[in-house]
């Protein structure tokens, strides 16, 4: 059973980055798609953006100038870093994988970690 | 971006009871596979979302089988054939079919 596990800090400060790290137990991060999801307080899931274990990214056009997806194989995690972060950054963030079939559905999903941004 | 959106937004549903949820593309979702890549997920309180239904229609492993996802090109619908109280929380809809990946608003169920 693959299970994924968000770090990071619970409070930023504006202007600053957000880093983040999802750690993947039970399975290999050398495979895959891997994606990053945010979900502000009382609104709908937002995608981020994926990772492949090939170093591929797509990210979302709404987001693309301020975010970076890396992974590290040898670590089994993958991390999302967003710059210049604001209030509006405020939500709880998700890491999830892809099933390898079909649409590539989201399979397994971490707890989320919630990121205040915040003075 | 491929808008979503999804009805009612919330459902007060008896156990036991059928409910259906509807989910509207701004875009065909139809794939040239003769997919519709369309995905359901349920989010319940205070937990992450997992994967109900993949592909307009396949369950995915373990969602037992009163869950049930129709529909094809612009119009989705999530079933459950008979509610318990096990299924409360927010169901999304989301698409699949293009870059970036977007959802639907949520339709809440709760139970009477």
């Amino acid at each position: 059973q693959v299970q994924l596990q968000e770090s990071g800090p619970g409070l930023v400060k504006p202007s600053e980055t957000l880093s983040l790290t999802c750690t993947v137990s039970g399975g290999s991060i050398s495979k895959d798609y891997w994606s990053w999801f945010r979900q502000p307080p009382g609104e709908r899931l937002e995608w981020i953006g994926y990772i492949h274990y090939s170093g591929t990214t797509n990210y979302n056009p709404s987001l693309r100038s301020r975010i970076t997806m890396s992974l590290d194989t040898s670590k089994n995690h993958f991390s999302l870093k967003m710059s210049s972060v604001t209030a509006a950054d405020t939500a709880v963030y998700y890491c999830a994988r892809h099933y390898a079939y079909g649409d590539y559905p989201l399979d397994f999903w971490g707890q989320g970690t919630l990121v205040t941004v915040s003075s | 971006d491929i808008v979503m959106t999804q009805s009612p937004l919330s459902l007060t549903v008896t156990p036991g009871e059928p409910a259906s949820i509807s989910c509207r593309s701004s875009q065909s979702l139809l794939h040239s596979s003769g997919s519709n890549y369309l995905d359901w997920y349920l989010q319940k309180p205070g937990q992450s979302p997992q994967l109900l239904i993949y592909l307009g229609s396949t369950r995915a492993s373990g969602v037992p089988d009163r869950f049930s996802g129709s529909g094809s090109g612009t119009d989705f619908t999530l079933k459950i054939n008979r509610v318990e109280a096990e299924d409360v929380g927010v169901y999304y809809c989301m698409q699949a079919r293009e870059a970036p990946r977007t959802f639907g608003q949520g339709t809440k169920v709760e139970i009477k």
